[in-house]
């Protein structure tokens, strides 16, 4: 079993729908949690960052992590076509340690 | 802040060749990292350093990888010799441990194909 399992989609939904992302993972020693956003053909950038358990909120987007369960969620609020990417969650037990990435979900907003 | 530079954007070499990536952290971070990402094994942690020096270099696939990191300025992925199944997109990251080490900032990637 993989460390961090993300389902690969693609998902396709229409502008204004509420979309959710998720990973799972076995590892209980994960206290760092990330989103990364990744257009077509460029390197990740960062969208969410969350420590331990809890939800965070920035604009359209809210990331919730379960630490019991050991799953992380994001959700996208009024998606918009240019939310078209690959999201991909990462997470580390300890600050400055490589990240484990999930394989990505590619997400696709039409107009 | 320009980011984190990688040069060369797209490489195209043949089986055999030894290829050289460069990469050019952010200004004062302290952390850098070397990932691989591929279809099928998505993005995976070849090798990082701390203030220059190699930490962890246990996902550095076999003896024809190798990573240096002379200055706080720059590192470089060599392979030598390349093999068809070493095609990937290569990215190198920085962070800085004040911010928690764990934001990682992803240059644009280099696109290799070895033939």
């Amino acid at each position: 079993q993989k460390e961090v399992e993300q389902d690969p989609g693609p998902l396709s939904v229409p502008e204004g729908a509420i979309v959710s992302l998720n990973c799972t993972y076995s590892n209980s020693a994960f206290q760092y949690f990330m989103w990364y956003r990744q257009y077509s053909r460029k390197g990740p950038e960062l969208l969410m960052y969350t420590y331990s358990s809890g939800n965070k909120e920035d604009g359209r987007f809210t990331a919730q992590v379960d630490k019991s369960s050991k799953y992380i969620s994001l959700f996208i609020r009024d998606s918009q076509p240019s939310d078209s990417a690959t999201y991909l969650c990462a997470m580390s037990d300890q600050a400055g340690t490589a990240l484990i990435f999930g394989k990505g979900t590619t997400l696709s907003v039409s107009s | 802040d320009a980011g984190v530079i990688q040069s060369p954007r797209h490489e195209v070499t043949e089986m055999g060749q030894e290829v050289t990536l460069r990469c050019k952290p952010i200004s004062g971070h302290d952390y850098l990292f070397w990932y691989r990402q591929t279809m099928m094994r998505g993005l995976e942690l070849l090798i990082y350093f701390n203030n220059n020096v190699p930490i962890d270099d246990s996902g550095m696939p076999e003896d024809r990888f190798s990573a240096k990191m002379p200055n706080a300025s720059f590192s470089t992925l060599k392979i030598q010799p390349s093999e068809p199944r070493d095609s990937a997109v290569y990215f190198c990251a920085s962070s800085h441990q004040l911010a928690g080490g764990n934001i990682q900032y992803f240059g644009a990637g280099t696109r290799l194909s070895v033939l």
